[in-house]
């Protein structure tokens, strides 16, 4: 059965602190894999992964890939208040795409 | 993504009840994805069009019917509303391997 697992599933940080969120996955035929951020509305597209070993990067957020061992990791740095969010991974499959529990990340001021 | 919109944004009916939910999208997205969004279950996907007359179900497709008629069109039904249907409901459009998702702002149905 196709799934994947996030980590941590909640994390509370203070301003300037870098986290790491992490997405492991077991999907089959394997297409690409995709971080999105969540605020109290809908999910907004942060990243698309599609090749191991190649960092995406956007400002304070950078992701990479390792379809080796199946997972994914998103580094923000210098956290800020507007990064409290839930961060969700999905990864495509057949047709579709499988979307973990999400990582609820809450940066104190 | 303000080419994806959903309606009604927000719905309280009672049990037993048949429910439409519509997506509308102006991107021309072949692929169109209906999701239920709850506490502790993220995202999942109920129906999914590759598209027009063409669907499919997802993992949690039972008592959801779909229709898609036309590209930009993707409505979701409840035959018979439980309250166990209770949930943000999230229409998505784009592609799926080397494309991305995007979603429309969700309909947050409540069934009493």
């Amino acid at each position: 059965e196709d799934k994947v697992v996030q980590s941590p599933l909640s994390l509370v940080v203070h301003e300037g602190d870098t986290v790491t969120l992490n997405c492991s996955y077991e999907v089959t035929n394997f297409r690409s894999l995709l971080w999105y951020k969540q605020e109290k509305k809908a999910p907004t597209f942060l990243f698309m992964l599609t090749s191991s070993g190649i960092e995406k990067k956007s400002g304070r957020l950078s992701s990479i890939l390792d379809k080796k061992e199946l997972f994914s990791i998103l580094n923000i740095t210098a956290t800020q208040t507007g990064d409290s969010a839930i961060y969700l991974c999905a990864v495509s499959g057949t047709y579709k795409y499988i979307f973990g529990t999400g990582t609820r990340l809450k940066v104190l001021a | 993504d303000a080419g994806i919109t959903q309606s009604p944004r927000h719905k309280v009916t009672e049990t037993g009840t048949p429910v439409t939910l519509r997506c509308h999208q102006t991107e021309n997205h072949r692929y169109m994805y209906w999701y239920r969004q709850d506490p502790g279950h993220g995202l999942r996907l109920i129906h999914y069009s590759y598209g027009v007359k063409d669907t499919d179900k997802g993992e949690v497709s039972d008592g959801y019917s779909v229709s898609r008629s036309k590209t930009e069109d993707f409505l979701l039904t409840l035959e018979s509303a439980t309250s166990s249907q209770t949930s943000v409901y999230f229409c998505a459009g784009g592609g799926w391997g080397t494309d991305t998702q995007y979603f429309g702002p969700g309909t947050r149905l409540t069934v009493l």
